[in-house]
């Protein structure tokens, strides 16, 4: 696609229930990263891929948090049993390569209630 | 853990006067990139800077990383309203993972 797609824009949910957010990367961007922004904050990285392999998961919080990336394109992050704590802006980037720049996705605003 | 120091966290200039933010980090790196976010927006790449001493300059935007290759700095000249936004400096450590600092809020006063 044109640009890194991420969905929903926006998921309101429930203290204790599992959300699942997605991440379509750019054709051919070999690398996919997750992060979580706080505002008024840089983001923070969470875990990043190179094609299916997830390089490094050192960034999630908690075992609550995981990600997968099964086929080399699109990407799931999921939070299960949710907590206030975990509201915040989660970002999806990903690029040619870990040498080159990120290209961002709007982000998908996470509110749990 | 490795840390990216950003400097100041905001700026207020007048247009038309210059704006620099500085980027520490508590180890040496192998690159760094700048990123500008506008508000409500997403971060957007501006630049990579690979290279001890590197100097590079996109039209009023001049970026230098320094000789350790541990600091960084953006100098804008001349700020315009279009300049507003979060400058975030992302600094590449050995183990390929990037760290953003926590940006400079730059706002342009008419």
């Amino acid at each position: 696609g044109a640009g890194v797609s991420q969905s929903p824009r926006y998921k309101v949910t429930k203290r204790g229930q599992d959300v699942a957010l997605r991440c379509d990367p750019i054709s051919g961007h070999v690398s996919l990263y997750w992060y979580r922004q706080a505002l008024g904050q840089g983001p923070e990285f969470l875990t990043y891929f190179n094609y299916e392999a997830q390089q490094d998961k050192s960034g999630l919080p908690n075992d609550r948090f995981s990600a997968e990336r099964p086929e080399g394109s699109i990407s799931t992050l999921t939070i299960q049993r949710t907590e206030q704590r975990d509201s915040a802006m989660y970002r999806c980037a990903s690029s040619f390569g870990t040498d080159y720049g990120y290209t961002f996705g709007s982000g998908t605003r996470l509110t749990v209630v | 853990g490795q840390q990216v120091m950003q400097i100041p966290q905001y700026q207020h200039v007048q247009e038309g006067e210059d704006f620099t933010t500085y980027c520490n980090s508590s180890t040496t790196l192998s690159n760094i990139q700048w990123y500008k976010q506008r508000p409500g927006g997403h971060p957007v790449f501006l630049i990579q800077l690979v290279k001890s001493g590197e100097v590079k300059k996109q039209k009023r935007l001049t970026f230098q990383f320094g000789e350790a290759k541990k600091n960084s700095s953006l100098h804008i000249t001349a700020t315009q309203t279009t300049d507003v936004g979060t400058y975030f400096c992302a600094g590449r450590n050995r183990d390929d993972k990037i760290i953003f600092g926590k940006g400079t809020r730059l706002h342009i006063l008419p």
